[in-house]
């Protein structure tokens, strides 16, 4: 089975820092990497997804960057804020394999 | 508006019974899905279908049974053969195959269901 390595499991940011979550993937064949945001009780949204043909992408304060000789990409939270906080699911990927989830916390 | 609506929001049953989550989608996506949410495991894919009377297993597809008749309703029975059905389950949908970067999943708000 393919496997998507996500890590922290758990990060506390102050609010208007940075947060950082990283993954790594395995298949070089993946040709699809998206990061979905999932609230408690809600079911997950997708927030911002990239190609490997590109480094780096950035929505607002959102940006994943993508290191394809490493096989990993990561989601950098600019000026974190507590309506941040949630889990956030990287995947990649034919039929989406997800990583096992971080659960972000902005402290007021 | 558009989506997935998945009912009820939680469900509890006595082990050994088989249970219904039911899932509708008004998005017009031809493909369904449904994972499995367990608490430091991520999402987990039971079942997946691409279109109306076609579907496939997914990872964890044992103690499971889904069924495709409408584009809009892709049903999952969790049988008593599940040996740990007690998970939050989240049904998705999307345009097309995944792996297209214009064709994300939309999710549902889930089903918590309660095995005692």
């Amino acid at each position: 089975q393919q496997q998507v390595k996500q890590s922290p499991q758990s990060l506390i940011v102050q609010k208007g820092g940075i947060s950082i979550i990283n993954c790594a993937y395995e298949n070089t064949a993946f040709d699809y990497f998206p990061w979905y945001q999932q609230f408690p009780g809600k079911g997950p949204a997708l927030l911002i997804a990239i190609r490997p043909d590109v480094s780096e992408k950035k929505e607002g304060r959102f940006t994943i960057s993508f290191n394809k000789s490493a096989k990993q990409f990561s989601l950098h939270i600019m000026d974190s804020q507590p309506g941040d906080s949630a889990t956030y699911f990287c995947a990649g990927g034919r039929q989406l394999t997800f990583g096992s989830g971080t659960q972000l916390t902005v402290l007021p | 508006d558009g989506g997935i609506t998945q009912s009820p929001k939680y469900l509890f049953r006595k082990e050994g019974q088989n249970v219904t989550l039911s899932c509708e989608q008004n998005l017009n996506h031809d493909a369904m899905y449904w994972y499995r949410q367990d608490p430091g495991q991520g999402l987990r894919l039971i079942y997946y279908s691409q279109i109306v009377n076609d579907f496939q297993k997914g990872d964890i597809a044992e103690g499971y049974s889904v069924s495709r008749e409408k584009k809009e309703s892709f049903p999952l029975t969790v049988t008593s053969a599940q040996k740990n059905p007690t998970a939050f389950y989240l049904c998705a949908s999307s345009i097309g195959l995944v792996t297209a970067y214009n064709s994300p999943l939309h999710f549902g708000n889930g089903t918590r269901l309660t095995v005692t």
